[in-house]
């Protein structure tokens, strides 16, 4: 069965310090990972997806196959980063059926 | 061009009655997706809809069930409310069934069932 686990729910950190968001998944195929952001009031919307290896807001997530997981990092955390965040994975090819983490909420201390 | 809309906002029902959900698609999207978000979980995908055809179901009992107008609009129906229905329910519209699209995610729908 297809499984995203984000370990964290809860990661606190100041301005200007380095960011780690993990996510671990279990799937036998290879996988379409993303990662999903909520800022406060605004809806759920797509912040990276690994396919593309593309860098947005200065987050980038790089597959790790052999670990089976898929950290979102940034090298200097800003507070307008504190969101929730949603780490997702799509196991069927030609259909969107997004398998979700639990979600960690990031907070960026002043 | 208008993002994904959801009606309504918030829902108040009791055990065992029966609830529409509704939701627009984006302009030009033919794909919609519906999830269902418990409180402190991330979101679980409940059905997709393709071009008006049921195009792949999580692991949702039959209560649960969807359509998608020629427009491209959607409904989520669940019958027989039980009380861990209660959830935020979450559509999405992409453009295409393509694992590259983006799916666009409504505001959602708050449903409690007393």
């Amino acid at each position: 069965a297809q499984r995203v686990t984000q370990p964290e729910k809860l990661l606190s950190v100041f301005k200007g310090a380095p960011v780690e968001l993990k996510c671990n998944y279990s799937y036998s195929g290879s996988p379409e990972l993303f990662w999903y952001v909520q800022y406060s009031r605004q809806r759920l919307q797509l912040l990276l997806r690994h396919i593309s290896r593309e860098s947005i807001k200065g987050f980038t997530a790089d597959l790790n196959k052999g670990e089976t997981s898929f950290h979102l990092k940034k090298p200097f955390a800003q507070e307008e980063d504190s969101a929730m965040y949603y780490c997702a994975l799509n196991p069927a090819k030609g259909a969107q059926k997004l398998v979700f983490g639990q979600g960690t909420r990031l907070t960026i201390n002043p | 061009e208008t993002g994904v809309t959801q009606s309504p906002t918030h829902l108040i029902k009791t055990r065992g009655q029966q609830v529409t959900l509704r939701c627009s698609s984006q302009s030009g999207h033919n794909t919609v997706s519906w999830y269902q978000q418990a409180l402190g979980q991330g979101p679980q995908f409940i059905f997709q809809y393709y071009r008006e055809e049921e195009n792949g179901r999580g692991n949702f009992p039959p209560r649960f069930s969807g359509l998608q107008f020629p427009n491209y609009s959607s409904e989520l129906n669940v019958n027989a409310l039980e009380l861990d229905d209660s959830a935020l329910y979450l559509c999405a519209s992409s453009l295409s069934l393509a694992v590259q699209e983006t799916q666009y995610f409504g505001p959602g729908t708050r449903l409690l069932v007393l």
